[in-house]
């Protein structure tokens, strides 16, 4: 079945850096695009990143463009957001999914990382 | 960016009745040339990780029980669940698709009367 997990969450502090994997498994990785959505403690869906299917095309929120940088490789079957500059307000789970049909759509979902900023 | 307005925010009902949940988005999110309306819904459950219900507006994805419906046009959407059951005590997120940043509505939170 397909299956999305993701790691690397961590607690660190502002201004520092983290990378995220997502691990995907079950489907043709290199044929789909694929997101990272975060989800602060209470608050609701927030989209962060995609990248198309080849790599080719990257498109971020305007809350973390210029800091994080969403990459994969098709090799591997593995999706990466790389966090710097982190911020207090960056403290989310942070979900993969993956792309559907329509570049935007999104129709699996991982379980979740954590990550905490704080001082 | 288009902003996705749900309401209500919070709704309780009873086993076995209905459940209705409204998205307003700020722009259309019907694309002409297909017909197709970008629009998606997305339920969470408890401490669990959102799953797809339903894409283009109406297409009810596999494996989704057929008491949820989604129905609309344009800037005007509606997920509706027939008869409540126990387990979908959950949040549901509308989600358009049509254009970056894909954007989620706050959410409705469903629960139990």
């Amino acid at each position: 079945q397909v299956l999305l997990v993701e790691s690397g969450g961590d607690v660190v502090q502002p201004g520092k850096s983290l990378r995220l994997s997502c691990a995907a498994s079950g489907f043709t990785f290199s044929n789909s695009g694929m997101h990272w959505v975060r989800q602060a403690p209470g608050k609701g869906l927030e989209w962060v990143a995609v990248i198309w299917y080849d790599g080719s095309t990257k498109h971020y929120a305007d809350s973390v463009k210029g800091r994080f940088i969403i990459s994969r490789d098709n090799s591997e079957n593995m999706l990466y957001l790389q966090m710097n500059s982190l911020r207090v307000e960056d403290t989310a789970v942070y979900y993969c999914a993956r792309g559907g049909g329509a570049t935007y759509d999104m129709d699996v979902w991982g379980l979740g990382t954590t990550v905490t900023v704080s001082s | 960016d288009i902003v996705m307005t749900q309401s209500p925010d919070s709704l309780a009902v009873s086993l076995g009745e209905r459940a209705t949940i409204n998205c307003k988005s700020s722009q259309s999110v019907l694309y002409s040339s297909n017909n197709k309306n970008y629009l998606a819904w997305h339920q969470q459950r408890p401490g669990q990780p959102p799953k797809l219900l339903i894409y283009w507006a109406s297409t009810r994805e596999s494996g989704v029980p057929d008491r949820f419906r989604g129905s609309g046009s344009g800037t005007d959407f509606t997920l509706t669940i027939s008869s409540l059951q126990a387990e979908d005590v959950a949040v549901y997120y509308c989600q358009q698709y049509y254009t970056t940043p894909p954007t989620f509505g706050q959410g409705t939170k469903v629960e139990i009367k």
